[in-house]
């Protein structure tokens, strides 16, 4: 069963305009990671939170959690073309061995 | 997709056929995984390997086979008991810290599978 699902499925907007992605998940975590896919390719880790955490940033990254709400969210800022791809988080939970991944967001970014 | 190999980039497979997928990895990580990725869809853990010749089934097991006789290599076969193989299967590594399980996974480039 999917652990994380994100919202929207799908995300168009032009450069240089922001974007933010959500995920829920179910149960109790211990982190909540986001990776990137490019069309095609393999999966790339984009950055980690900790469930004792409520937000961190990564370059044009930023990501926020709400343990109460078990939700997170990814922004990404000033966005361009080449952030064009799919968008997945990941969830570890409890002495889980394996992350969950949710369905993803494809997010587009116009020239 | 560094450190991490998968072939080959296509692959096709006739009815009753089983085939191998090649996974290989240079990043002296402990525990490796192999996951189907349907499309639009997200990742279904298949099989993991926290260790040499130790593996675990994940959620769609059924149909797939793996062995893990060096650290470094962790093929994936699919017997001809998969019915729906077509899929892109996509291969990663994490390290297994201690005290902790592992954090991030390193993918590999995906080799898609396609049934004639």
């Amino acid at each position: 069963s999917q652990q994380g699902e994100e919202d929207p499925q799908a995300l168009s907007i032009q450069e240089g305009e922001n974007a933010t992605m959500n995920c829920s998940y179910k149960t109790s975590i211990n982190n909540l990671q986001w990776y990137r896919q490019n069309s095609g390719r393999g999966l790339v880790h984009l950055i980690l939170i900790r469930s004792n955490e409520r937000e961190k940033h990564s370059g044009r990254l930023r990501v926020t959690l709400d343990t109460s709400k078990k939700s997170s969210s990814l922004l990404i800022t000033a966005s361009r073309a080449a952030d064009t791809a799919s968008y997945f988080c990941a969830c570890r939970s409890g002495s889980a061995r394996q992350l969950t991944f949710g369905s993803g967001t494809q997010l587009t970014v116009l020239p | 997709d560094g450190g991490i190999t998968q072939s080959p980039k296509y692959l096709f497979r006739k009815e009753g056929q089983n085939v191998t997928l090649s996974c290989e990895q240079n990043l002296n990580h402990d525990a490796m995984y192999w996951y189907r990725q349907d499309p639009g869809q997200g990742l279904r853990l298949i099989y993991y390997s926290q260790i040499v010749n130790d593996f675990q089934k994940g959620d769609i097991a059924e149909g797939y086979s793996v062995s893990r006789e060096k650290k470094e290599s962790f093929p994936l076969t699919v017997t001809s008991a998969q019915k729906n193989p077509t899929a892109f299967y996509l291969c990663a590594s994490s390290p297994v810290t201690s005290g902790d399980y592992q954090e991030t996974q390193y993918f590999g480039p995906g080799t898609r599978l396609l049934v004639l």
